[in-house]
């Protein structure tokens, strides 16, 4: 099982910061690093897919970067506002030294309340 | 529209009882998978399936079981024989087994052990 770590667990802030949080996975073996986006009473839902090192993704006002080199991936939310209140989610996918198969790791998740 | 459907939301279920978790989807994907979510941890793989008739073990598969004889179902059994099987169980698919991929979830089904 692929180590795959996210960080803050748990993220308050007022409407109107701007945020960020942080992937960190292994930096062998890359193939894709996801974003999901999870309400509570809902299902998850992609935000990103990334692939290469270097990468830059934006929607509105959440965008992510990734760097494969140190294993890491940022996710920003400029200007928060209280519909982003949700658990962020990345998802790995590398090769499992178990099996030498790809495998798609997610992380424990950060989870975001936004205060109006 | 299309989407991913798990039944039921809620269960309850009497230790030493089978249970079987429904998930459809119509998104005509050949990829399927089941998630457990436990408090304060990420989402682990129970099964996976690339294309019918066929199924992989994932990370946690002891005390679980599937199936996929069609394209758009793929049902998790929770065996007796699972010994902690309180949990929030996600089904998910994608369009091929190829990594990279987007995953689409269905909304999760509770389980809990009385």
């Amino acid at each position: 099982i692929l180590n795959v770590e996210q960080s803050p667990q748990s993220l308050h802030v007022q409407e109107g910061d701007s945020t960020n949080f942080t992937c960190s996975f292994p930096s062998s073996n890359f193939y894709a690093l996801h974003w999901y986006r999870w309400e509570t009473a809902k299902s998850p839902e992609a935000l990103f897919v990334m692939t290469l090192n270097g990468d830059e993704k934006k929607k509105g006002r959440i965008s992510a970067t990734l760097n494969t080199k140190e294993g890491y991936s940022y996710l920003y939310i400029k200007g928060s506002q209280p519909e982003d209140s949700a658990t962020y989610l990345c998802a790995f996918i590398g090769v499992s030294r178990d099996t030498g198969r790809r495998a798609l790791t997610f992380g424990s998740g950060t989870r975001l309340q936004v205060q109006p | 529209d299309g989407g991913i459907t798990q039944s039921p939301k809620y269960l309850f279920r009497k230790e030493g009882q089978n249970v079987t978790l429904s998930c459809e989807q119509n998104l005509n994907h050949d990829a399927m998978y089941w998630y457990r979510q436990d408090p304060g941890q990420g989402l682990r793989l129970i099964y996976y399936s690339q294309i019918v008739n066929d199924f992989q073990k994932g990370d946690i598969a002891e005390g679980y079981s599937v199936s996929r004889e069609k394209k758009e179902s793929f049902p998790l059994t929770v065996t007796s024989a699972q010994k902690n099987p309180t949990a929030f169980y996600l089904c998910a698919s994608s369009i091929s087994p190829r990594s990279g991929n987007t995953i689409y979830f269905g909304e999760g089904s509770w389980l809990t052990v009385v």
